[in-house]
């Protein structure tokens, strides 16, 4: 059964530092996604990796992918306040035909002045 | 081009009572399928429907239960609610191709079982 681990599940940082949230899964996959997911709301998809080695930014967020590693990373860079937000990788579990999603945890990020 | 809706937002219910969430996929999706996300976890995969059958399905008992119409829309049921059913409940619609299948996810029917 493929599990989906995030840590940590819970960052306070400051405006202005660096950081990064990691993802590992337990079972061969070439998909993994990332997730924003403000409270109440539903998910907002912010990045896609299909390959070993893919690498995507948008702003202050880049996320790469090792599937050797079975390993992915989210890192903020000069964190805003904007970027409190729940955020979830997600992994496409490709066992019993369906793509199915197994999700982590999250990960509970908030930024203070 | 329209994307995922889902109705109703909000729902409250009393245990042992019947429920009907609905979804509309977005435009040329042929996939849909429903995640629960309990308060403070990530979602978890309920169940898959491609060309109006089940495609695959998570550890959720078998009353609930769904459907896919031929216009690619979904509903799910739930039967005898518990309160452990009280959650967000997630459909994302997708188009099934041998590359990868990204999930839309839509806004979510909170369910709140008393």
């Amino acid at each position: 059964e493929l599990k989906v681990e995030q840590n940590p599940l819970f960052l306070s940082m400051q405006e202005g530092k660096n950081y990064t949230i990691y993802c590992n899964y337990s079972t061969t996959s070439d998909r993994l996604y990332w997730y924003r997911q403000d409270p109440g709301k539903s998910l907002e998809s912010l990045f896609v990796l299909l390959s070993n080695g893919a690498v995507k930014q948008e702003g202050r967020l880049m996320a790469s992918l090792d599937t050797k590693a079975r390993l992915s990373t989210l890192h903020i860079t000069a964190a805003v306040h904007d970027l409190s937000a729940t955020y979830f990788c997600a992994v496409d579990d490709p066992q019993g035909g369906s793509e199915k999603l197994v999700f982590g945890k999250g990960t509970k990020l908030t930024v203070n002045p | 081009e329209t994307g995922v809706t889902q109705s109703p937002t909000h729902l409250i219910k009393t245990r042992g009572q019947q429920v009907t969430l609905r979804c509309s996929s977005q435009s040329g999706h042929n996939t849909v399928s429903w995640y629960q996300q309990a308060l403070g976890q990530g979602p978890q995969f309920i169940f898959q429907y491609y060309r109006e059958e089940e495609n695959g399905r998570g550890n959720f008992p078998p009353r609930f239960s769904g459907l896919q119409f031929p216009n690619y829309s979904s509903e799910l049921n739930v039967n005898a609610l518990e309160l452990d059913d009280s959650a967000l409940y997630l459909c994302a619609s997708s188009y099934r191709d041998r590359v990868y299948n990204e999930q839309f996810f839509g806004p979510g029917t909170r369910l709140t079982v008393l």
